[in-house]
């Protein structure tokens, strides 16, 4: 059973178009975070979320915490070629030295 | 600034021979050390962490081993690969658990 569900696995869009991405659980997480990983490269941290509710913006990318702390979507507005990556969500349930990854959402992006 | 890195970049094994990747982060001290592996450019599977010199927790059984015999060194092994530990090799760090910061990678094919 996968603790974080990442929607949809894969989305190809056009340049300038508006998308969101989903992370989904029915676990309750302290905190979640966003990477973003290109091919062949490691992840790199986006943005960490840990109050329920919390909306952080990231120049395009706008990314929520659910009111009970147990999902998180992140918005990208106005989409670029070099948006294009795969998006990994984590969670930290708290008392572990370890997080959760969901799968990820490949994302490319169409010039 | 803290820096991570890995060696090697990629390699190229046969089947039952054995494995040393390496790990090592400067710029900070005592880290948290994560090793993972990602198959087909998805999600991210947990192998090993370390919370200090000497000390791993082994998230998943199977003919794989790490040390950490220095604060910021952290090794990966094996003394007989196969087919299937073919993969995309991740480590990386953190302070905090909940923000971790990934170092390059290692493609590793056996064949």
């Amino acid at each position: 059973t996968q603790l974080l569900e990442q929607s949809p696995q894969f989305l190809s869009i056009q340049e300038g178009e508006n998308l969101t991405v989903y992370c989904n659980s029915s676990s309750v997480f302290s905190s979640l975070q966003w990477y973003r990983q290109e091919p062949g490269e490691g992840p790199v941290l986006l943005v960490t979320v840990v109050t329920g509710g919390e909306v952080k913006k990231l120049k395009r990318l706008t990314f929520q915490f659910g009111d009970a702390r147990k999902d998180s979507s992140l918005h990208i507005t106005a989409a670029q070629p070099g948006d294009t990556g795969l998006y990994l969500c984590a969670g930290d349930q708290g008392g572990s030295e370890k997080l959760v990854f969901g799968k990820g959402t490949k994302l490319t992006v169409n010039p | 600034s803290q820096t991570i890195h890995q060696w090697p970049a990629t390699l190229v094994q046969p089947v039952g021979s054995p494995l040393s990747l390496e790990c090592t982060v400067e710029g900070t001290s005592n880290p948290n050390l994560y090793w993972y592996r990602q198959a087909a450019g998805r999600g991210l599977q947990l192998l090993f962490y370390s919370v200090g010199i000497g000390q791993i927790s082994s998230e998943v059984p199977q003919n794989l081993s790490a040390s950490r015999p220095q604060d910021r060194q952290f090794i990966l092994s094996s003394k007989k690969l196969l087919l299937s530990d073919s993969g995309f090799y991740l480590c990386a760090w953190s302070w905090t658990y909940n923000e971790q910061f990934f170092g390059p990678g290692t493609r590793l094919t056996v064949l």
